[in-house]
């Protein structure tokens, strides 16, 4: 069975400088590994995706992240945060093809200081 | 494009009622739905997954007859939350699914809070 674990359970960083989220993955198959952002009382927003296709994925406001088969991870990076990127991340994995069954990781919330 | 509605926002009930939460996919067409529950600082966990036209499939745990979902249309699935009791105040999502050829991606909709009194 698939699993993701976020390694953290809060980030902090200050405005401008670089973030990481760290995630490590399991899964029996070729996985499909997303990141989500869930702000407060809003729906979860698609950050990025891999599919088996590039493994350094660029997602929507800077971010990105790298898949590295060999260390099972899947960690999110941005250059700069911003305030506005304070929110909650989640790692999901989903096994290819089929129902397309997601399994959420426990989640991340970063916290950015002026 | 790919907007999922969910309503209501928010409901408030009490124990012993019933309460129905729609799910619509605005500007596409979703064979599959799934719903999501969401305790208080916790991650989303799958309870079923619903598709046009047949029963949902629910996950080990998830009582279907407590939680009863219809998926009419390929725009509309139902969650109704029976007899609904204190524990089962959360927070529940539901997305819509587009996709084919093995390539899914699933939007989500704002989430349904629900407390029950």
């Amino acid at each position: 069975a698939q699993s993701v674990t976020q390694l953290d359970s809060h980030v902090s960083v200050s405005e401008g400088t670089p973030v990481l989220l760290r995630c490590n993955y399991s899964s029996s198959y070729s996985p499909s590994l997303f990141w989500y952002v869930q702000h407060p009382n809003k729906g979860l927003q698609l950050l990025l995706k891999y599919t088996s296709a590039a493994t350094l994925v660029k997602g929507i406001n800077g971010f990105e992240a790298e898949f590295k088969k060999s260390e099972t991870s899947f960690h999110l990076t941005k250059p700069s945060a911003h305030m506005s990127d304070a929110a909650e991340y989640f790692c999901v994995v989903s096994e290819n093809g089929g129902f397309q069954k997601l399994v959420f990781g426990t989640g991340t919330r970063l916290l950015v200081s002026p | 494009g790919a907007v999922v509605s969910q309503h209501p926002s928010w409901v408030i009930c009490k124990s012993g009622t019933s309460v129905k939460i729609e799910c619509r996919s605005l500007d596409f067409q979703a064979t599959t739905m799934f719903w999501y529950r969401q305790f208080p600082k916790q991650s989303l966990m799958l309870m079923a997954t619903s598709n046009e036209g047949s029963k949902a499939t629910y996950e080990q745990g998830v009582e279907k007859d407590k939680f009863l979902i219809n998926h009419a249309s390929l725009t509309l699935s139902t969650l109704t939350v029976t007899s609904a009791h204190p524990e089962d105040s959360s927070f529940y999502i539901c997305s819509a699914s587009i996709g084919s050829g093995g390539s899914y991606e699933q939007y989500f909709g704002p989430g349904t809070r629900l407390t029950v009194t």
